[in-house]
């Protein structure tokens, strides 16, 4: 089965160092997320890319949160610096097209702690 | 405000029961309605879609209803199993927003031998 590939799976980090996750979406998808799950707010949305571009990273605190895709094979998620309130688990999502009635096939996620 | 609830927030059953979860939405216009599954440390899975015109749809032993009329939607799951012990999250999409999610707070299903 096709799948997205999440890296590491699990991170411990101290306060104000830099955490940067990547993800590897399924060959041929052309829509991809980053979601951050917590117990209070459940899944959060953060960014969102079509073909490549960013087209929604309202979610993100801009100031230390920063969402890339260099090639079409690798997205990042970048934190500097991270604070203990960006403890989560954060998740990689793609699709083969635009539109959720087409499905998201989501990542098993990084669980990020910040000490 | 988009809002999704999702009742009851946990429940515990035995295996071989069935049972019922819930799920109340004020996402207008709907578009569709997903149900997933989180197992603990995966990512959510896609157990069923509907759309406004269908009201029921199953995939093995799960299965889902909506009533668009009053904005809610249940998962059956029949004959429960020790695997069944997932989070299972209401997820609806609006017409006017091709890619943005109203997901609700999940409930987490604890099947007991």
């Amino acid at each position: 089965d096709a799948r997205v590939t999440q890296t590491p799976r699990h991170k411990v980090t101290e306060m104000g160092q830099e955490v940067t996750m990547r993800c590897q979406p399924i060959l041929g998808h052309n829509t991809v997320f980053w979601y951050r799950q917590t117990m209070m707010q459940g899944l959060e949305l953060l960014a969102y890319f079509r073909n490549r571009a960013p087209l929604d990273d309202s979610g993100m605190p801009k100031d230390r949160f920063s969402a890339e895709m260099p090639d079409a094979t690798l997205a990042t998620l970048k934190i500097q610096p991270s604070e203990p309130r960006d403890s989560a688990v954060y998740f990689c999502a793609s699709g083969p097209r635009p539109g959720p009635y087409y499905g998201y096939t989501f990542g098993s996620g990084t669980r990020l702690t910040v000490v | 405000k988009n809002q999704v609830e999702q009742s009851p927030q946990s429940l515990i059953i035995l295996e071989g029961k069935n049972c019922t979860l819930q799920c109340n939405y004020t996402v207008s216009p709907f578009s569709n309605l997903r149900w997933y599954k989180q197992d603990t440390g995966r990512g959510p899975v896609s157990l069923t879609i509907m759309t406004f015109s269908e009201n029921t749809k199953s995939n093995g032993r799960y299965t889902a209803t909506l009533d668009a009329d009053t904005k809610q939607s249940s998962l059956h799951i029949t004959a429960s199993q020790l695997s069944d012990s997932a989070s299972y999250i209401c997820v609806v999409s609006a017409k006017s927003n091709d890619y943005k999610l109203s997901f609700g707070a999940g409930t987490t299903v604890t099947v007991r031998a």
